[in-house]
Formats: structure tokens, C-alpha cells, sequence
């Protein structure tokens, strides 16, 4: 099974308003990756949190994460058409050495 | 730069036949990475490989094998293809923490 569930599955929005989706994980994590997606394309690394760290912000991304809750948030401000991708949360287990388990993403769609 | 490349791009088999997928970085990585893409999945990894001449099983590695002999590739074979091998195909090499993608082959098995 996998070890990060995305919520929403999908999600639309219009140009200029936040969007928010969140991960979930099983096990104990090392850190927490976000990676975005454009259609027919490689995976691009978004923004990493370790698990001692609470909130991390990149331009207009923010990234939140709860241990306790086992559950990650990302909130893009401002959002753009260009922001329309898929977005994945990826975790590097405790022990887990340097593999990464990916979630099954949140399609976002961003509207003119 | 080219970073992480793929080939093929894309690719139809016939069930039982076989086939090499080659990845090459040109970053010096000493982590590479196959993972497979089916909708609704996510990402899943399949082997993975530590550094030159070593490989390990992922999650889903049944079916196929993967070689390392040289630092900067990755190959990854399919001895006999079969239907439910119809997938996206990734390969990403990292040296830190954060991986990076190639582009993907698309490989359908009919």
C-alpha cells in the first residue's frame, strides 16, 4: 500500500486564489519531499522538511508538517495557469536508507 | 547540461518479448532510481542502485532486472514483457536528498 495518500484528488481553482493539498504517511519519516509534475513530464523537486521542522516556505509555497498527525500540508499562494501540474508528497523513512515513497498525488488545475 | 535522459521515449512490445530501457546522468550521482507510474498509483520504485556495480529490489521488482556497470547508467530489462507492465517509466539519480527526473518512457505491452 502506499505509504503517502494526497487529499484532494483533484482539485480546480481560478488564477489568483491559494491552493492547499495535503499528504499523509503510515511511518515514521526522515523527511518530507513535494515534487510537481507537468503533463508528460519529469518529476521536479519543489521543497524538502525534516522531520524536526515544522513550516518551510520557498517563494510562494509553504509547506507545513505534523509528526504527531503523520500529515504534510502545501499552500501555493497566488496561483498561476503555469502552476497546473500534479503535485506529489514524497517520504524518506526513518531507516529507510535513500529511497523515496511517493504518494498518488493531487492533479491541480489552475483557471483563467 | 543535459541532466537525466531517457531512451526510448516510447516503445511497443508484444507480450513475452524483451527489451532495455537506458538511463544516463551526467551529474555525477551515485544514487539511481527506476520507478513505475500507473494512474491513480503514484510513483513505485523498482530497483534502485547505490552506487556503481551494486542494485537492490524496490517495491515492485518482479519482472525485471537492472544493471549498474557504469557510474553514470542505469539500465533496466524486461526479460518477457507482459500486459501489466504497460507503464510510465521514470528513472531519477540524486546525490544529496532531492532526486532528479528524466522525462519518462512511455511502454506499452499489448
Amino acid at each position: 500500500s502506499q505509504q503517502g495518500e494526497e487529499d484532494p484528488q483533484a482539485l480546480s481553482i481560478q488564477e489568483g486564489e491559494n491552493a492547499t493539498m495535503n499528504c499523509s504517511y503510515k511511518t515514521s519519516i526522515n523527511n518530507l519531499q513535494w515534487y510537481r509534475q507537468n503533463s508528460g513530464r519529469g518529476l521536479v523537486h519543489l521543497i524538502l522538511i525534516r522531520s524536526n521542522e515544522r513550516e518551510k516556505h520557498s517563494g510562494r509555497l509553504r509547506v507545513t508538517l505534523d509528526t504527531s498527525k503523520k500529515s504534510s500540508s502545501l499552500l501555493i499562494t497566488a496561483s498561476r495557469a503555469a502552476d497546473t501540474a500534479s503535485y506529489f508528497c514524497a517520504t524518506r523513512l526513518t531507516g529507510g536508507g535513500n529511497k523515496l515513497t511517493f504518494g498518488t498525488g493531487t492533479q491541480l488545475k489552475v483557471e483563467l | 547540461n543535459a541532466g537525466v535522459t531517457q531512451t526510448p521515449k516510447f516503445r511497443v512490445l508484444k507480450t513475452g518479448q524483451s527489451m532495455t530501457l537506458l538511463c544516463a546522468q551526467d551529474m555525477n550521482h551515485e544514487y539511481m532510481y527506476w520507478y513505475r507510474q500507473d494512474p491513480g498509483m503514484g510513483l513505485r520504485l523498482i530497483h534502485y542502485s547505490v552506487g556503481e556495480g551494486t542494485t537492490a529490489k524496490g517495491e515492485v521488482p518482479d519482472g525485471y532486472n537492472v544493471s549498474r556497470l557504469k557510474k553514470q547508467n542505469f539500465l533496466l530489462g524486461l526479460e518477457s514483457a507482459a500486459p501489466s507492465q504497460t507503464s510510465v517509466y521514470f528513472c531519477a539519480s540524486s546525490w544529496g536528498e532531492k532526486l532528479f527526473f528524466g522525462s519518462g518512457t512511455q511502454l506499452s505491452v499489448l
